[in-house]
């Protein structure tokens, strides 16, 4: 089955420091990268969908310049967390889908980012 | 637009008793309709999905789900909870031609000895 690597699955950053983030499919081209935000106990929220060598699309409500997205390649995507504070605390998870197997993404491990 | 509703945040069932998790979606297209597996500091792993053809899907672990358009819900079940079974479940919908998923609320499932 297809496996997409996110590294790290936890980190601790102090606050005003910048954290990133990688999404790596092992075994397909991932054209299409998604970011989630998942607080404590709820659902998974997108923040951004990115396509390989594109811009990524911000949903309403994400501050694109704190969180930044690269797609540079079609095995890896990053999401860097810029000037973090303690609210950004959170599990974020990748997903990552393939134009050959678009019905359905898959899914990275998560990282649990705490900021002191 | 598209959205999903899980009905219940928490599920309690005792070990061997049948398992049944509700999902109610709505969607302007035909849809795609899945439902992941969550443990805890984990990511999300495919129980099943439905994309067309039989409406009554078999998953992993052996799980099984219905699509029923007319209920618009897709209801994940199991005969007999395992206590591998507790873990958070996540219901999602994806229009045909579209990119995002869009997932429910979630439901924790807690299995009892």
């Amino acid at each position: 089955g297809a496996v997409v690597s996110q590294h790290p699955s936890r980190v601790i950053c102090k606050s005003g420091t910048s954290v990133k983030i990688e999404c790596r499919s092992l075994d397909f081209q991932a054209t299409t990268m998604f970011w989630y935000r998942q607080f404590p106990k709820q659902s998974l929220m997108l923040m951004a969908t990115s396509n390989e060598g594109s811009k990524a699309t911000y949903e309403q409500g994400v501050e694109k310049d704190k969180f930044l997205i690269n797609h540079a390649s079609l095995t890896l995507s990053t999401l860097t967390v810029t000037s973090a504070h303690p609210e950004d605390s959170s599990f974020y998870i990748c997903s990552a889908r393939s134009r050959r197997m678009n019905t359905e993404a898959f899914f990275g491990q998560g990282t649990r980012l705490t900021v002191v | 637009a598209q959205s999903v509703t899980q009905l219940g945040s928490h599920v309690s069932v005792s070990e061997g008793a049948l398992v049944l998790l509700r999902c109610n979606y709505s969607s302007s297209v035909p849809p795609y309709l899945f439902w992941y597996v969550q443990y805890p500091n984990q990511g999300l792993q495919l129980l099943l999905k439905y994309t067309t053809g039989a409406t009554l899907v078999k998953g992993i672990n052996g799980f099984e789900a219905e699509f029923k358009k007319s209920e618009t819900s897709f209801h994940l079940t199991k005969p007999s909870a395992h206590m591998s079974d507790a873990a958070e479940y996540f219901c999602a919908v994806k229009g045909a031609a579209g990119n995002k998923l869009t997932f429910g609320g979630g439901t924790r499932v807690l299995v009892k000895p």
